[in-house]
């Protein structure tokens, strides 16, 4: 069975730093691998979308990698800001598709 | 706007009493799917359905069940919930054609059984 771990649980940063979160996944048969993030007591907004054949996804501030032989992906984010303090979740989808495995999160703080 | 919308937001119920809470997609997606989030455990996959009238067991599909009559809704419902069954719900859909099955989720169900 499919096991995804987030490391760090917890991180906190002083305002305009850059920072990493990781991802690994137990079985390196994936469809794709998405990142989320939640807000408090709220739902997920999906971030970015790495299809298993990618390498890295960028959107703004946001840098998605993917090595799917060794089961890890990396969340980059630049310059990092307050309102970037969220849980970041990623997940994997089965390679058939119809399977989603999520991580625990990464409880990220940006300080003023 | 493309949207899930799941109803109720929050729902306090009492051991037993049967419940529904719906989940409706406008994406014209063929995926769809129940989590419940429980603190230290993440997300965890109730049930899924891949089109209408196909549907299949998550990883704790115990206590719930569903029903995909119509592509754009899948409610879950407690046949007789038991306070275990506390926990955030989340519904998602997503499209599993052209090899991209992007996730989009619901704004959430906060359920206290009591």
């Amino acid at each position: 069975k499919q096991e995804v771990t987030q490391i760090p649980a917890a991180l906190s940063v002083p305002e305009g730093e850059n920072l990493v979160l990781n991802c690994s996944f137990t079985d390196s048969a994936i469809y794709n691998l998405q990142w989320f993030r939640q807000d408090p007591g709220k739902g997920l907004t999906s971030l970015l979308l790495i299809q298993s054949s990618q390498r890295e996804q960028t959107s703004g501030r946001l840098n998605a990698s993917l090595d799917k032989s060794s089961g890890r992906s990396t969340l980059y984010i630049a310059a990092s800001q307050p309102g970037d303090s969220a849980t970041y979740l990623c997940a994997v989808t089965s390679d058939t598709g119809n399977q989603f495995y999520f991580g625990t999160g990464t409880s990220l703080t940006v300080i003023p | 706007e493309a949207q899930v919308t799941q109803n109720p937001r929050y729902l306090i119920t009492v051991t037993g009493k049967k419940l529904t809470v719906t989940c409706s997609q406008n994406m014209n997606h063929e995926y769809m799917s129940w989590y419940r989030q429980d603190p230290g455990l993440g997300l965890r996959q109730i049930y899924y359905s891949m089109n209408v009238e196909v549907t299949d067991k998550g990883d704790v599909p115990e206590g719930y069940k569903v029903s995909r009559k119509e592509k754009r809704n899948f409610p879950l419902i407690l046949e007789s919930p038991s306070p275990n069954q506390t926990s955030l719900y989340f519904c998602a859909s997503s499209s599993v054609q052209g090899g991209v099955t992007e996730a989009f989720f619901g704004q959430g169900t906060r359920l206290t059984v009591v």
